[in-house]
């Protein structure tokens, strides 16, 4: 069975400063898929990225950046320079690439950007 | 306009009545899922359907059922709410890789 873990309930960080999610997984399968989901004060969720097991390279993205070791089955997600805008609740998942494209998700951690 | 819907938004309803959340989309995808969001939970999968015909339990299908009644519409009912129930529900859609899932707004129900 696959399971995602975010340790990390509650962070708080001041803004501009920088903030990194954790994000660790577990699958059997060698084939998978990663994702980040933002979910904003008005409730909805905003897909971030995908990432397949097999593309270990980092990806940047304006002020995100994902880390992605297979080695540590960790997948983890930092915000540089935050604003009060990333202030959300942010959910990590996992799908298995073949037969099985059902998300898992992690229980989410809620980041907080103070003024 | 959005391309994932869901009605209501939001609805408080009494234990023991029969409720039904609909979904519908526009992207032409095969692939719909209803999921619940508790605190501190994350968010589970409740079923899924991978096509018309195709229709499978998740992790927490007790006390739920669906109907697909086209491509486009997928809806959940809960044929006697009670309290536990009470939550913030999506619907889901993905295309045949299934590999990114466009989520709709979400219902926020209480069951009181």
């Amino acid at each position: 069975a696959q399971k995602v873990t975010q340790a990390q309930t509650e962070i708080s960080v001041v803004e501009k400063e920088d903030v990194t999610l954790d994000c660790v997984y577990e699958t059997r399968d060698t084939t998978y898929y990663l994702f980040w989901y933002k979910q904003p004060p008005s409730g909805e969720l905003v897909f971030l990225i995908r990432r397949n097991s097999f593309d270990e390279q980092n990806e940047i993205s304006g002020r995100y950046s994902w880390n992605f070791q297979k080695s540590t089955s960790s997948f983890n997600f930092t915000i540089t320079a935050s604003q009060v805008v990333d202030s959300a609740v942010y959910f990590c998942a996992l799908s298995e690439a073949v037969g099985n494209e059902k998300l898992t998700f992690g229980t989410g951690t809620r980041l907080t950007i103070i003024p | 306009d959005a391309d994932v819907t869901q009605t209501p938004r939001n609805r408080i309803t009494k234990t023991g009545k029969r409720i039904m959340l609909e979904c519908s989309q526009t992207k032409g995808h095969d692939r719909m899922y209803w999921y619940r969001q508790d605190p501190g939970l994350g968010l589970r999968l409740i079923y899924y359907s991978f096509d018309v015909k195709d229709i499978n339990k998740g992790e927490i299908s007790d006390g739920y059922s669906v109907s697909r009644q086209a491509q486009a519409k997928f809806s959940l009912s809960l044929e006697s709410a009670i309290p536990n129930q009470t939550a913030l529900y999506f619907c889901a859609t993905s295309d045949w890789s299934g590999h990114e899932q466009y989520f709709g707004p979400g219902t926020r129900l209480t069951v009181t």
